[in-house]
């Protein structure tokens, strides 16, 4: 129910572009992809969310796969503020955001 | 920060004795979550409601209920507090659920000893 398979970690340096993969084969062709961050002891924090086209917005940009069973979360210059834990999310039958582990982001000076 | 407070922010309890908190918005969003947050487990939601007085189960709602007689408050209850429900707690908000942004408040720690 609403499976997304993501990377557990990735390293990026700072100041470098980095892309946040995402799986999810068994997603249906009307729900959303939300992408939401969670920094060290802070609730998460909304990021981007698309459902066929790629978005943009001042945080980050949101690549999707043609046939929407994967995406991509693109930061184009890493900071040391945007290590975190990155989650991709699509609702579940109830409309709820099911999380799942994320991809721990870490960024080196 | 989205106009949602949660409160209180940490609390220790006993086993067995009941438990409140509360979640208060300003943004009058339809939607409101609870979720628990345990290492290894991620986020779980326990309990939605999508309006005053109307409340649904999540997956991990055993040993919590909840209500919502205001748009602006949900109030999470364990009604006798247990040793495996020692987690950090989240309220969110948000308007359309699939379409919409979920702002969530800095959560609550809850320890039952």
């Amino acid at each position: 129910d609403a499976k997304t398979t993501q990377p557990n970690s990735m390293e990026s340096n700072e100041e470098e572009p980095v892309h946040l993969p995402c799986n999810h084969s068994t997603i249906s062709g009307t729900d959303y992809i939300h992408w939401y961050r969670q920094l060290p002891s802070q609730g998460p924090e909304y990021v981007i969310h698309g459902l066929t086209s790629n978005v943009n917005n001042r945080m980050a940009s949101l690549a999707i796969a043609e046939d929407r069973k994967s995406s991509t979360l693109i930061l184009h210059r890493a900071t040391l503020r945007d290590a975190a834990v990155y989650y991709c999310i699509w609702s579940g039958s109830q409309g709820n955001l099911i999380f799942g582990k994320g991809t721990k982001l870490s960024v080196k000076p | 920060d989205a106009g949602i407070t949660q409160s209180p922010r940490h609390k220790v309890t006993e086993t067995g004795t009941p438990v409140t908190l509360r979640c208060h918005q300003t943004e009058n969003h339809r939607y409101m979550y609870w979720y628990r947050q345990d290492p290894g487990h991620g986020l779980r939601l326990i309990h939605y409601s999508y309006g005053v007085k109307d409340t649904d189960k999540g997956e991990v709602s055993d040993g919590y209920s909840v209500s919502r007689s205001k748009t602006e408050d949900f109030l999470l209850t364990l009604e006798s507090a247990t040793s495996s429900q020692t987690s950090v707690y989240f309220c969110a908000i948000g308007g359309d659920p699939y379409n919409s942004p979920l702002h969530f408040g800095n959560g609550t720690r809850l320890t039952v000893t």
